[in-house]
């Protein structure tokens, strides 16, 4: 059973492009969330998708989007890179915490990004 | 809004020592629950435990023990003869039910090092 899997792993940027990151969720859970996490900070919430809509949203930026896909999978995007959107970006799926507890998040293992 | 603090940045022990990692919350909502995760070198963030704030039995699995105190707002967590596969960041969480969701809200971090 595949967990929650994220690409690229590592890429480089330079400032004012835009970069696109990408997840496929745990099999089985239809919420997906993103979370920027700066180096040596916790993980910040960017936001939260389910059926394919934006259900709740952190304190970032419009130049932060997404989307989810009907296979559940999902993108983050970023315009307009700065230097400090450098981060460790992770992905967590889950069931709908709607429907229940919360419940726990399946993280992936990230994608680095360097914006120089 | 909520918070979580982690007020020990960094803590070193050697190996078999039993350690213990400090969390406190805050938050308005009578229902919130309560989240310990590991975050090994490789950068995922991995699932400890969950708590509800109605459920203030302390657990013990295997040698992680979690102390849930509402009085004090705290939620510490014991590594007992801890081992150096141990070694990790581990961040405290917290989650609330909001009609549109839910997110974790991250303390910043205990990296924990066990020596030999």
């Amino acid at each position: 059973d595949a967990g929650v899997t994220q690409s690229p792993t590592h890429l480089i940027k330079t400032r004012g492009q835009q970069v696109t990151l990408r997840c496929s969720p745990k099999s089985g859970h239809d919420t997906v969330s993103w979370y920027q996490q700066a180096l040596g900070q916790g993980p910040q919430f960017i936001f939260q998708y389910y059926e394919e809509e934006e259900r709740q949203r952190g304190n970032f930026p419009d130049r932060f989007s997404g989307h989810q896909f009907p296979n559940y999978s999902s993108e983050l995007n970023v315009n307009a890179l700065l230097l400090g959107d450098s981060a460790l970006y992770l992905c967590a799926s889950s069931l709908d915490p709607l429907a229940g507890l919360p419940g726990e998040l399946f993280f992936g293992e990230g994608s680095r990004l360097t914006v120089l | 809004a909520q918070k979580v603090t982690q007020a020990q940045t960094e803590i070193s022990v050697v190996e078999k020592e039993d350690v213990t990692l400090d969390c406190v919350y805050e938050t308005r909502d009578t229902t919130y629950y309560l989240f310990w995760y590991k975050q090994p070198p490789s950068g995922e963030l991995v699932f400890l435990i969950r708590r509800n704030s109605f459920d203030e039995q302390n657990e013990i699995s295997g040698r992680y023990s979690w102390n849930f105190q509402k009085s004090t707002s705290s939620f510490n967590f014991t590594i007992t003869a801890s081992q150096v596969v141990d070694s990790a960041v581990y961040f405290c969480a917290l989650s609330v039910r909001e009609t549109s969701g839910s997110r974790l809200t991250f303390g910043e971090g205990t990296q924990l090092t066990v020596n030999p």
